[in-house]
Order: structure tokens, then sequence, then C-alpha cells
């Protein structure tokens, strides 16, 4: 099993303003994923972040708005640039192994 | 892509009442998982199911995959408070990412 450390786990930002979450995991793990999930839906997968390549986005996401780094196997992170209220959301970061592990979830508010 | 539909989105019920939840797709998985997240917390794995007609047993809860693999449903038995939350039902496209139904949101009252 894998175990997740995600933070901040809430948030409120200003309008045009960033923020950075960031994740650790207890294990190396070659792919990490990248959730958004409003509060009593499904997930939806940003991006897929690898160690030493540039992160997989998923359509409707783009690199300059929802930047990713993955500097070694076991951190990353997610910044949600210049946010708007429609970046209020819940955001994930999980792995796979033969099940999905994921960290505590940052509930972002943007105002 | 595959799809995953899970339905239904909502259900509110007493307790002691029985419910079940759907999922389906028009393609094969490899295999099909559930998992069931409270609020403040990620989605934790309740059960794999692999086999075609496979059911799955978890105290009050059983689960069955489909013959054809297509398809899964989560039968909750006498439900209680306790079973409150989001059920998710997420399918094996391939060995490195799952694909994930809408969601069951499900409140059980005293």
């Amino acid at each position: 099993s894998a175990v997740i450390s995600q933070k901040p786990s809430r948030d409120i930002c200003q309008r045009g303003t960033s923020l950075t979450i960031q994740c650790q995991v207890d294990s190396q793990v070659t792919m990490m994923f990248w959730y958004r999930q409003q509060p009593g839906q499904s997930l939806t997968l940003i991006a897929t972040a690898n160690q030493g390549s540039e992160a997989t986005y998923e359509s409707g996401f783009v690199i300059d708005k929802f930047p990713i780094s993955r500097p070694n196997l076991t951190f990353s992170t997610l910044t949600v640039s210049n946010m708007s209220p429609e970046d209020s959301s819940i955001y994930l970061c999980s792995v796979l192994e033969a099940e999905a592990f994921f960290g505590q979830g940052t509930r972002l508010t943007v105002v | 892509t595959q799809l995953l539909e899970q339905s239904p989105q909502f259900l509110s019920i007493q307790e002691g009442e029985n419910l079940t939840v759907y999922c389906n797709s028009s393609s094969v998985f490899s295999s099909l998982q559930w998992y069931r997240q409270e609020p403040g917390e990620g989605p934790v794995l309740l059960v794999t199911v692999v086999t075609g007609g496979e059911v799955k047993k978890l105290k009050r809860l059983t689960f069955q995959f489909g013959d054809a693999r297509k398809d899964s449903s989560l039968h909750i038995t006498a439900a209680q408070p306790g079973d409150t939350g989001l059920y998710l039902c997420a399918g094996d496209e391939s060995n490195y990412q799952l694909i994930w139904g809408a969601g069951t949101k499900l409140i059980i009252k005293p």
C-alpha cells in the first residue's frame, strides 16, 4: 500500500493568485495522478505526472494553467495558476498500485 | 477511451432498506473496483472484481461483476447510517489508468 501526504488540506485564495499543492508518497512510484473533484461528484483527471518528463494533460487542462512538477519518484506538485472562482474545487493526488491510493485532498475556495 | 456509467447518482433511503448501485459500460474491463469516499478524505478501495460472474461479499455489501465484464453492481442489505458516503466504481482500462464512474452519493437516514 501507499501512504500519501497532501497539503494544504484547504485554502481560501484571492482571484488572480496561484496555489501550489504538494503530495509526498511514502514509496517510489512511476506515475502520479492529479484529479479535480466537485463535492459529492466523481473524479476528473487533470494530468498524469511522470518523473523526468513533462506531465500528460487531459482534454480541457493545459500546462500554463496547471503546471506540474515531478522532481523525484516520491514527490509532485500541482499549481493552480491565475485562479478564478471557477477553480474552486477539491484537488486530489493519487498513485495506482493494483488499487488507487489518494491524498487527503485540498479543498480550494477562490474568492 | 472507455466510459463507465454509474447510477443512481444520488440516493437517500431509510435505515434498514436495501439498495443497489450499478456501473455499466459498452466495453470490457480487465477488472472493476469499488471505492467509498467520506468528506475530507480520498476514496478508499472496497473491493476488486476480476472474473466474469464473480460475486464478492463484504459484510452487508455484495459486489457482482457481469459475465461479460462490462458491468458491475453493489448491493447493500439493511443499510445503516454508517454506510453514508460517496461510492465510486472504477474500471481498469490499462495497467496505468482507471476510468471512473460518475459516483453515487448515498445518504442513509436513521
